[in-house]
């Protein structure tokens, strides 16, 4: 079946470093990969999704990059902001295209 | 600005009792979906709708049962509620496509008392 795995649970970095959140996933198709993020107390939200081709998506200065070989799509930023603190999942679409999630990377930025 | 909506935010119940939650787009998408969010925010696939139609049921316990009026509604009652199902409860749609964007509603917070 299809399942996303997030290994880390919790996540703290010092404003100005880079983030890097792990996502790998097992699917029998050709999925569609996307992050997701949630703010305390908020709906989750698209951060960024994959491409059918090779085109890195990026939003909000996050990008990911889908590596077919070993089935991963980890977040990246350059450089983490205060208001980047959120839950972060990782999520595949494939045959019935419904939202199969990571368990999720609660991420705090610390002055 | 929100475009999917629930009712109620919260609700608190006992255990045996029967709930409903409400959900309205307004996106005019074809596909609604209802997931589960425990204490441990571990998000999970209940059901979809596209059209009214039931399209997936992820094992979900009897006792759920998901009711579609017209496109732009998909509510989800709960018949007789156990501990377990304390959870927020997030409504969502898209146009239905595996890389549609999903957009989720604020959930509804049901505690089981």
């Amino acid at each position: 079946g299809d399942s996303v795995t997030q290994t880390e649970g919790l996540v703290t970095l010092t404003e100005g470093l880079p983030v890097m959140l792990n996502c790998t996933y097992q699917s029998t198709y050709s999925p569609f990969l996307f992050w997701y993020v949630q703010h305390l107390n908020e709906a989750p939200k698209l951060l960024l999704k994959s491409f059918t081709d090779n085109k890195r998506p990026e939003h909000q200065g996050f990008h990911a990059t889908l590596h077919k070989s070993s089935s991963s799509f980890h977040l990246q930023k350059s450089s983490a902001q205060l208001s980047d603190s959120a839950l972060y999942y990782c999520a595949l679409s494939a045959n019935y295209n419904v939202l199969y999630f990571g368990s999720g990377t609660k991420l705090t930025v610390e002055p | 600005e929100t475009a999917v909506f629930q009712t109620p935010n919260y609700h608190v119940t006992q255990v045996g009792n029967e709930v409903s939650f409400n959900c309205k787009q307004t996106l005019g998408h074809d596909t609604m979906y209802w997931y589960k969010q425990d204490s441990k925010k571990l998000l999970k696939i209940m059901f979809s709708y596209n059209n009214k139609q039931l399209i997936v049921n992820e094992t979900v316990p009897r006792r759920f049962s998901p009711q579609s009026s017209d496109k732009a509604h998909l509510n989800l009652r709960i018949k007789s509620v156990e501990p377990e199902d304390s959870a927020v409860y997030l409504c969502a749609s898209s146009s239905g496509g595996a890389r549609d964007t999903q957009y989720f509603g604020p959930g509804t917070r049901l505690l089981v008392l």
